[in-house]
């Protein structure tokens, strides 16, 4: 079955630790997103990329990094830039062009402890 | 102003009645608009796109578009408890295929 693969599911960072975030995809697609949720603030975009080697800054990108060495991964590094990063985090594709809808995977839940 | 606004809710409907989402965008050059349902501590997954005015119907889901007015609603015919969840409006608003997402209503279906 193809799907968007995101782990580990309960991440648990230190301060001034950077943590690794992965995310694979088999559907082929194009374009690969991150998203951070927070409550009562919905889905705020960190970092796009529509092919591979390249990618953009989303809304929020302070204090995240991403890489999109292939199609198919598209991790996140949460560095210890970013000082409030307690957060449900969502990666998305989609096939990249603008009337197509995101397909997520299933969250990673990063805690600050 | 915000790209893209909900009521934050909850909004809260009896069983077998009809649910009415809202959602506003401010951008007049958006061309594609997607309705997502989360369950708490899920992921969102697509429940109803739709691009041109007028209403596009699936099962007990009616999307409903109008570009002048810039809005987009979601109804929801026979609300079952199974329903109640978190309801994403989210918008392309530019030339990239991103999308941007409203903070979601909260729908409860009571019994």
């Amino acid at each position: 079955d193809g799907g968007i693969t995101q782990s580990p599911k309960y991440l648990f960072r230190k301060e001034g630790q950077n943590v690794t975030l992965s995310c694979e995809q088999n559907l082929n697609h194009d374009a690969m997103y991150w998203y951070r949720q927070d409550p009562g603030q919905g889905l705020r975009l960190i970092y796009y990329s529509q092919i591979v080697n390249d990618f953009q800054k989303g809304d929020i990108a302070e204090g995240y990094s991403v890489s999109r060495e292939k199609k198919e991964s598209f991790p996140l590094t949460v560095t210890s830039a970013q000082k409030n990063p307690t957060a449900f985090y969502l990666c998305a594709s989609s096939i990249g062009n603008r009337a197509a809808g995101y397909t997520f995977g299933s969250g990673t839940r990063l805690t600050v402890v | 102003q915000k790209e893209v606004e909900q009521n934050s809710g909850p909004l809260s409907v009896p069983e077998g009645a009809i649910a009415s989402l809202n959602c506003t965008y401010s951008d007049r050059g958006s061309q594609s608009f997607f309705w997502y349902r989360q369950y708490s501590g899920k992921s969102p997954e697509l429940i109803m796109f739709i691009y041109s005015n007028g209403d596009k119907e699936d099962g007990r889901f009616t999307a409903q578009l109008n570009k002048a007015s810039q809005y987009v609603s979601l109804l929801i015919r026979d609300s079952q408890p199974s329903d109640s969840a978190t309801y994403l409006c989210a918008v392309n608003t530019g030339t990239a295929s991103k999308l941007t997402f409203g903070t979601g209503t909260r729908l409860q279906v009571t019994l």
